[in-house]
């Protein structure tokens, strides 16, 4: 089962814009981690924020970790056309556990 | 390899065929995950190694499933008497550690349509 859910499911942006996805999880967790998955490909590992950080950057990426409301947030600054894709939080309870991800978040960046 | 390489990318099999997919983790990877992803939906865990060790196979949705990783480095999932319901991407994914410094490396997956 799911162990988290992403909202918007669907979200639509002009190029340039920022997108935000947000993404909840149910139980205490190691890290959580962040991919993107274009249309027929597998995913692609984004980003990873522990369970004692707050805030991550990486690029034009930032992801904030907020553990007492089991809440992540995924912002991409200045999108592009090529962020097209679908996005996914996955949870990670540590020690070699499974990954456990969400339901995902497709966002179209519209030239 | 660079990646993590999945074999076949597409494979048709007729219900209760049985069907081989093979994963080639990065070279020297420890933990070897497969998992599930049916259209529209996140991917859902089938399976955990950790060397040639399967440490968790509470995800295989039936015992037609069944995954190995005998020298700790090749996988295969075998499905058995396939079902329309097996229909969908297997992904499977790599590790150097426990994935929780760097992430995991995912294969492209194999899209199993059963007809």
């Amino acid at each position: 089962s799911q162990q988290g859910e992403e909202d918007p499911q669907a979200l639509s942006i002009q190029e340039g814009e920022n997108a935000t996805m947000n993404c909840s999880y149910k139980t205490s967790i190691n890290n959580l981690q962040w991919y993107r998955q274009n249309s027929g490909r597998g995913l692609v590992h984004l980003i990873l924020i522990r369970s004692n950080e707050r805030e991550k950057h990486s690029g034009r990426l930032r992801v904030t970790l907020d553990t007492s409301k089991k809440s992540s947030s995924l912002l991409i600054t200045a999108s592009r056309a090529a962020d097209t894709a679908s996005y996914f939080c996955a949870t990670d309870r540590g020690g070699g556990n499974k990954l456990t991800f969400g339901t995902g978040t497709q966002l179209k960046v519209e030239l | 390899g660079a990646g993590v390489s999945q074999s076949p990318r597409y494979k048709v099999a007729k219900r209760g065929q049985d069907v081989a997919l093979r994963c080639d983790p990065i070279s020297g990877h420890v933990s070897l995950f497969w998992y599930q992803q049916a259209l529209g939906q996140g991917p859902e865990f089938l399976t955990y190694f950790q060397n040639e060790a399967q440490l968790d196979k509470s995800g295989l949705p039936s015992d037609r499933f069944f995954a190995e990783r005998p020298e700790g480095s090749v996988s295969t999932l075998k499905i058995q008497r396939t079902q329309q319901e097996d229909s969908a991407v297997y992904l499977c994914a790599s590790s150097q550690d426990y994935g929780d410094l760097h992430g995991y490396t995912f294969g492209s997956g194999t899209r199993l349509t059963v007809v």
